[in-house]
């Protein structure tokens, strides 16, 4: 059974940066790609970017390019998701999903709610 | 980048009626690659047909999945109380994957 476990919610300033970690457990890890998507208030979902675990290769959202660094630990399964020079725009559910072209696996979100 | 529409924004339905979801691509979706998800407030998303017409793991048969090229069809049989949620379409053929439409409300009439 594949289970994505993130970090819990963060309150942060505007101008600061924000790291939320996905622990994935079941399944092969670097097999698949990691996503992660996020959801403001009320909104649909977004995309941000997504990694290959075992190529280490990432590429984002061209909305979130220089902003957003994904990476991922391949000895402790984990996914991380850093975002920087946070924003009021920012506060949202982010989500980290495992990825075959669709997200047949999500994590339980995190909440980051930026405010000064 | 392909851009997804969904219609209508919000469907008020009563509990055993059938409800039609579109999901309509700016582009081709290549080999129909699209997928549906569902999601319920304070909840991630589930998987619920993907590759257009293919259901997850799980997932009753009341909902199926149809279309391919730029329009795309969610259908739910006979609606149950637990099937009133969001549903949003997502393409996953194309760069950058995993654009999602802007989802349907479904509401109890």
């Amino acid at each position: 059974q594949v289970q994505l476990v993130q970090s819990g919610a963060e309150v942060k300033k505007p101008g600061s940066s924000v790291k939320v970690s996905c622990k994935a457990s079941g399944g092969t890890f670097s097999s698949y790609a990691i996503s992660w998507v996020r959801q403001a208030p009320g909104q649909g979902l977004e995309w941000m970017g997504r990694i290959i675990p075992i190529l280490g290769i990432a590429n984002y959202a061209q909305k979130f390019q220089g902003r957003v660094t994904i990476t991922a630990d391949k000895s402790t399964s984990t996914a991380y998701m850093e975002l920087s020079s946070l924003r009021s725009e920012d506060t949202a559910v982010y989500y980290c999903a495992r990825t075959s072209g669709y997200y047949g696996y999500w994590g339980q979100g995190t909440l980051v709610t930026v405010s000064s | 980048e392909i851009v997804l529409t969904q219609s209508p924004a919000t469907l008020s339905l009563s509990p055993g009626e059938r409800a039609t979801l579109s999901c309509g691509a700016s582009q081709s979706v290549s080999s129909s690659y699209l997928a549906w998800y569902q999601q319920k407030p304070g909840l991630a998303p589930r998987l619920l047909i993907y590759d257009a017409s293919s259901r997850a793991t799980g997932i009753p048969d009341r909902f199926s999945g149809s279309g391919s090229g730029t329009d795309f069809t969610l259908t739910i049989s006979r609606l149950e109380p637990e099937d009133f949620a969001v549903y949003y379409c997502q393409q996953y053929g194309s760069s950058p994957p995993g654009t999602f439409g802007q989802g349907t409300k479904v509401e109890i009439k």
